[in-house]
């Protein structure tokens, strides 16, 4: 199925340091969602983002809502070890209560302490 | 804690067997989802309900049964299902638009199924 692209596939970093992933897309979404997905877990809701220009912080995070609607990022300041995850962006298309996601190949993300 | 909860959590299964996953969510919302993950991937669509009637099937093998019996709760039911099948099943729901913008979906933490 249709895929956005997420960049960096993985990154290793050491506590402390500030983290910046993004998403693009050929398409225009109605509303960006940034997840977070630990092993064995479902993915988890951090920050939806629903107008073009948009930035949103939810604690150390931050995303953004791209101006052409084709993009997001997201930023995590002064990781910590329980930000090791796997982050997935998602582009969610309008449907009125039954809203499709076009989910980003997602972002590993390591934290040495 | 996640307000979808799925169960059960982990299924081992023979390719003979027929077995049920079960989901349910009391957050009022009127649809609700199935995805498929295979590992290190992102979850892919398999059903949509909204509001109890099957609105969305990405082309999901008939092995699959989806079934919702209210708004509450979602079923799969697997029958003869083949060894690629094994992965981590979410459920996940999501409320109507409200104040014109469409509402996050929040997911379960999975089945993890394992076909023999």
């Amino acid at each position: 199925g249709q895929q956005l692209n997420q960049s960096p596939q993985s990154m290793f970093i050491q506590e402390g340091e500030d983290v910046s992933m993004n998403c693009t897309s050929s398409s225009i979404f109605n509303t960006w969602l940034w997840y977070k997905q630990d092993p064995g877990e479902g993915p988890v809701l951090l920050i939806a983002l629903y107008k073009a220009g948009e930035l949103t912080s939810n604690g150390r995070l931050t995303a953004q809502f791209g101006i052409t609607r084709k993009d997001s990022f997201l930023n995590i300041s002064a990781s910590i070890p329980s930000d090791v995850g796997i982050y997935f962006c998602a582009g969610q298309l309008y449907g009125g209560a039954t809203n499709k996601l076009i989910f980003g190949t997602g972002t590993l993300l390591a934290v040495q302490p | 804690d996640t307000e979808v909860t799925q169960t059960p959590k982990h299924l081992v299964m023979g390719m003979t067997n027929k077995k049920s996953l079960k989901c349910e969510q009391h957050m009022g919302h009127r649809a609700m989802y199935w995805y498929k993950q295979k590992a290190k991937k992102p979850p892919e669509l398999m059903f949509v309900y909204s509001y109890e009637k099957l609105s969305i099937n990405e082309s999901v093998p008939s092995r699959f049964s989806p079934e919702c019996p209210n708004s509450s709760l979602l079923n799969l039911h697997l029958h003869a299902l083949q060894p690629e099948d094994s992965a981590l099943y979410l459920c996940a729901s999501s409320q109507d638009m409200e104040g014109g913008y469409n509402q996050p979906q929040h997911f379960g933490d999975g089945t993890r199924l394992s076909i023999l």
